[in-house]
């Protein structure tokens, strides 16, 4: 089956900087790439994904890159806020039109973003 | 629109009780799933239901879970008995599949703890 590593576990940035998660999956057959933001007692909420077919998506202040070849991608927030704080978690799935598809998650890198 | 519902929040219980957690999918979405999330973890898919029907349930223990998803609308998924690793949080999520998009859309969650 599919395993998906997420690095780092935790990760501590000053508000405004930059922060970066890394994963990678070992299914050359997984398609679909999506990120979730998980707030403490709340579910997973998604937040960007891409698709195989492409390398890169952005949307304001994330962006996520994709390599296939070497099968990983990241995870990119810029000018973070306080409010970015939370658990963060990768996933990679076989994703088709016609059917539902398993999510296979990282373990999650915990986010703390200080003023 | 209102997301996935997910009853009860939290769920304390002795080990070898039953229990049982309940879950209502965004209107309209056709296919369910059910995600265990241990502490520090990411989620792992227990079930997946199309519409009625269980189409991926070969990660759910057969001997002491049970789901059902009666009418292909709201879902419930049952322990009996319990065990002590079993505490977790049980996420629901659904997704429309066929209809253009198919994100999954998580829950809340069902804290249980066994005791």
């Amino acid at each position: 089956g599919e395993n998906v590593e997420q690095h780092p576990s935790t990760l501590s940035v000053q508000e405004g900087d930059s922060a970066v998660i890394k994963c990678t999956y070992s299914d050359s057959a997984s398609n679909y790439f999506p990120w979730y933001k998980q707030e403490l007692g709340k579910g997973p909420q998604l937040i960007i994904d891409i698709r195989s077919n492409v390398g890169e998506k952005k949307d304001q202040r994330i962006a996520v890159t994709l390599n296939k070849t070497a099968k990983h991608f990241s995870l990119h927030i810029t000018e973070t806020q306080p409010e970015d704080s939370a658990v963060y978690f990768c996933a990679a799935s076989r994703r088709n039109s016609n059917s539902g598809y398993a999510l296979n998650f990282g373990k999650g890198t915990s986010l703390l973003v200080t003023p | 629109e209102a997301g996935v519902v997910q009853s009860p929040r939290y769920k304390i219980i002795e080990k070898k009780q039953p229990v049982a957690f309940w879950c209502n999918p965004i209107s309209g979405h056709n296919t369910l799933y059910w995600y265990l999330q241990n502490l520090g973890q990411g989620p792992e898919l227990l079930i997946r239901y199309e519409n009625e029907e269980a189409v991926d349930d070969s990660q759910l223990p057969k001997d002491r879970f049970s789901a059902e998803r009666l009418k292909g609308v709201d879902s419930t998924l049952k322990i009996q008995p319990a065990e002590l690793g079993d505490s977790a949080v049980y996420l629901c999520a659904s997704s429309l599949v066929g209809g253009g998009t198919d994100t999954q859309y998580f829950g809340p969650g069902t804290r249980l703890t066994v005791l």
